[in-house]
């Protein structure tokens, strides 16, 4: 399995600021995401990180608002930009594509937002 | 319309009793079912993965079933345990890559009391 940290693990943010969620994983994987989880809601993905080209969103969520990075194999970086209360969810970062463990795919422990 | 629908929204039952979690889903192409475990602030872990010819897997005291005709899973928890008190997530992915296309159930809450 693939053992992935996220930075900052919660945040208190005030409207109108920008936050940057960091994305570690211990090992070199094939593939990264990036999902929201808003309160009391299942999981919804935002975009997949591709290395070293632009992300690829999914409908409902645009670059401008989330700009993501990821720079190399194991390391990626979500913003969320102009920040709303409606902002306020769990964003998660998940991998998937780990060697042996290929159709499995793993997730972080969330970075918990609340946006005031 | 892709979608995972699982009841019951919430369950709680008392220490040492056994449970079951329904998931019914009406993804088409099917690849694989999953369950997940999701601690309350913590981010979901993998308890199986099935694809279409699994009927049954089992993980310690988590035994998930598959009947992929009726598109129905469950997932039955043997000997509850307090820690067992999270929400249990099903999943189903469309496609047989790995590209994120997940689509997620709702979840159901299970609290386990002493």
């Amino acid at each position: 399995s693939a053992v992935i940290s996220q930075k900052p693990s919660r945040d208190i943010c005030q409207r109108g600021t920008s936050l940057t969620i960091q994305c570690q994983v211990d090992s070199q994987v094939t593939m990264m995401f990036w999902y929201r989880q808003q309160p009391g809601q299942s999981l919804t993905l935002i975009a997949t990180a591709n290395q070293g080209s632009e992300a690829t969103y999914e409908s409902g969520f645009v670059i401008d608002k989330f700009p993501i990075s990821r720079p190399n194999l194991t390391f990626s970086t979500l913003t969320v930009s102009n920040m709303s209360p409606e902002d306020s969810s769990i964003y998660l970062c998940s991998v998937a594509g780990t060697g042996i463990s290929y159709n499995e795919q793993f997730f972080g422990p969330g970075t918990r937002l609340t946006v005031l | 319309k892709n979608q995972v629908e699982q009841s019951p929204q919430s369950l709680i039952i008392l220490e040492g009793k056994n449970c079951t979690l329904q998931c019914n889903y009406t993804v088409s192409p099917f690849s694989n079912l999953r369950w997940y475990k999701q601690d309350t602030g913590r981010g979901p872990v993998s308890l199986t993965i099935m694809t279409f010819s699994e009927n049954t897997k089992s993980n310690g005291r988590y035994t998930a079933t598959l009947d992929a005709d009726t598109k129905q899973s469950s997932l039955h928890i043997t000997a509850s345990q307090l820690s067992d008190s999270a929400s249990y997530i099903c999943v189903v992915s469309a496609t047989s890559s790995n590209t994120g296309k997940l689509i997620f159930g709702q979840g159901t809450t299970l609290q386990v009391k002493p």
